[in-house]
């Protein structure tokens, strides 16, 4: 498609189980982001992809929670062990190096 | 360190005047500046991007210049409409590598 693609859109999930969710950026784009946006809050920053360097992890809040991205395409975010906590809109954005980012519709997450 | 700053943070007009909103950055040394509009519960839409190399950006009722030396771009919305009503953000490129930050937001309410 023509834009990024998140899946699934709306997750609920019980407290304790794991996650996985999909991003997929338009074609070609090598960069790569997540963010979440807790409820009021602003776009917390938790991983950046960058071609075939090695990504940027400063911001993933604990280890529980991790991200690949397979064949410079596709990325899974992946939450481990969920906690209320985590309840947010997760966000990728993908860009062509560095001009201009296109942003998914977000994948709402609610952990009860 | 790159700080990026929106001011005002909310903002209340009466449908059919202009908004301006402001955004500053410490370190001018910036690559593109984009604005994006968020609406509630939704992910975020790019307005208009920036090259460090252009002064401004104009689309249809919305323009926004950019002011390196002095750290600032402001985004012009003319003629505002109750549609308008949403958060604003600006984000800026530092380096190379393409690391997006954002600034908090300017939530505007345009009244009918």
């Amino acid at each position: 498609g023509a834009g990024v693609s998140q899946s699934p859109s709306n997750k609920v999930t019980e407290k304790g189980k794991d996650v996985e969710l999909r991003c997929d950026p338009i074609s070609g784009h090598t960069a790569l982001y997540w963010y979440r946006q807790s409820l009021g809050q602003g776009l917390e920053f938790l991983i950046y992809f960058q071609g075939n360097s090695a990504p940027d992890k400063s911001g993933l809040p604990s280890d529980r929670f991790s991200a690949e991205r397979t064949g410079g395409s596709v990325s899974t975010l992946t939450i481990q062990r969920t906690q209320q906590e985590d309840s947010a809109v997760y966000l990728c954005a993908s860009s062509l190096q560095a001009y201009g980012y296109t942003f998914g519709s977000g994948t709402r997450l609610t952990v009860v | 360190k790159q700080e990026v700053t929106q001011i005002p943070a909310a903002l209340s007009v009466p449908e059919g005047e202009n908004l301006v909103l402001n955004c500053s950055f410490t370190d001018s040394a910036i690559y593109n500046l984009q604005w994006f509009r968020q609406d509630p519960g939704k992910g975020l839409t790019s307005l208009l991007l920036i090259q460090s190399s252009q002064r401004e950006q104009t689309s249809g009722r919305l323009n926004a210049s950019l002011d390196k030396s002095s750290g600032r771009s402001t985004l012009y919305i003319a003629a505002s409409q109750p549609g308008d009503s949403a958060t604003y953000l600006c984000a800026v490129i530092t380096d190379s590598w393409g690391k997006l930050q954002f600034g908090a937001g300017t939530q505007v309410v345009v009244t009918p």
